[in-house]
């Protein structure tokens, strides 16, 4: 959305590199990840999630790697392409509740 | 199959009004969450209903509500409106509620002037 952005963190990357986007949760109870994608104008898109049992989990060109001792998320783009140009949350959930809890996020900038 | 749609798209009102947003779920999803999107905090959970119940509710004030009709469309309302409360209010649906496969709407950008 238009207001989505000010102040976040941005990576910029060459086309074709590999991103790497880092997020660090909060609750040590949270036990399901998800990363989100957000382009201007629009609602958050589901990417690619990973539950506290995994410590890496592959999508198409994704790859989620989670730390738990560290409370450390992080999301791999390969190949990164001008598309991908966005902003990027992850979010955690309690297995307790219903409800999600969202990073700040932060802009992705594809170079061409 | 058409996504969660959001009504209106931008709404302007001034301080002490009330609003009401819209939404629309993805069709046969029951479950419909609201967020608060600012750019200072970021997405905040506002409530999440289920078949017409509210079923988990986030930490905001009594002047939002919110409610679910049986056809699982749902609206949430502001009242006496905060020049805070100016944010993107997006709306997302799932089939049987939590968190697994939400998908959001693009969002009521709400200017509160």
């Amino acid at each position: 959305g238009e207001s989505v952005g000010l102040h976040l963190p941005t990576l910029s990357v060459q086309e074709g590199d590999n991103s790497i986007i880092n997020c660090a949760y909060s609750n040590s109870a949270s036990d399901y990840f998800i990363w989100y994608k957000q382009e201007s104008g629009k609602g958050p898109q589901f990417i690619i999630d990973i539950r506290s049992n995994m410590d890496k989990r592959q999508g198409q060109r994704v790859t989620v790697l989670l730390n738990k001792t560290v409370k450390h998320l992080s999301l791999q783009i390969a190949a990164t392409q001008p598309g991908d140009s966005a902003v990027y949350f992850c979010a955690e959930n309690m297995s307790s509740g219903d409800k999600l809890t969202f990073g700040t996020g932060t802009r992705l900038a594809v170079r061409p | 199959k058409a996504g969660v749609t959001q009504t209106p798209r931008y709404l302007i009102k001034t301080r002490g009004q009330q609003v009401t947003l819209s939404c629309s779920p993805i069709s046969g999803h029951r479950s419909v969450s609201w967020y608060q999107q600012t750019p200072g905090q970021g997405l905040q959970f506002l409530f999440e209903y289920f078949s017409e119940t509210q079923r988990n509710k986030g930490n905001f004030p009594g002047r939002f509500s919110g409610r679910q009709f049986s056809n699982s469309r749902s609206e949430m309302n502001v009242s006496t409106l905060e020049l805070g409360d100016s944010a993107l209010y997006l709306c997302a649906s799932s089939l049987e509620g939590g968190v697994e496969k939400l998908f959001f709407g693009s969002g009521t950008q709400l200017s509160v002037l």
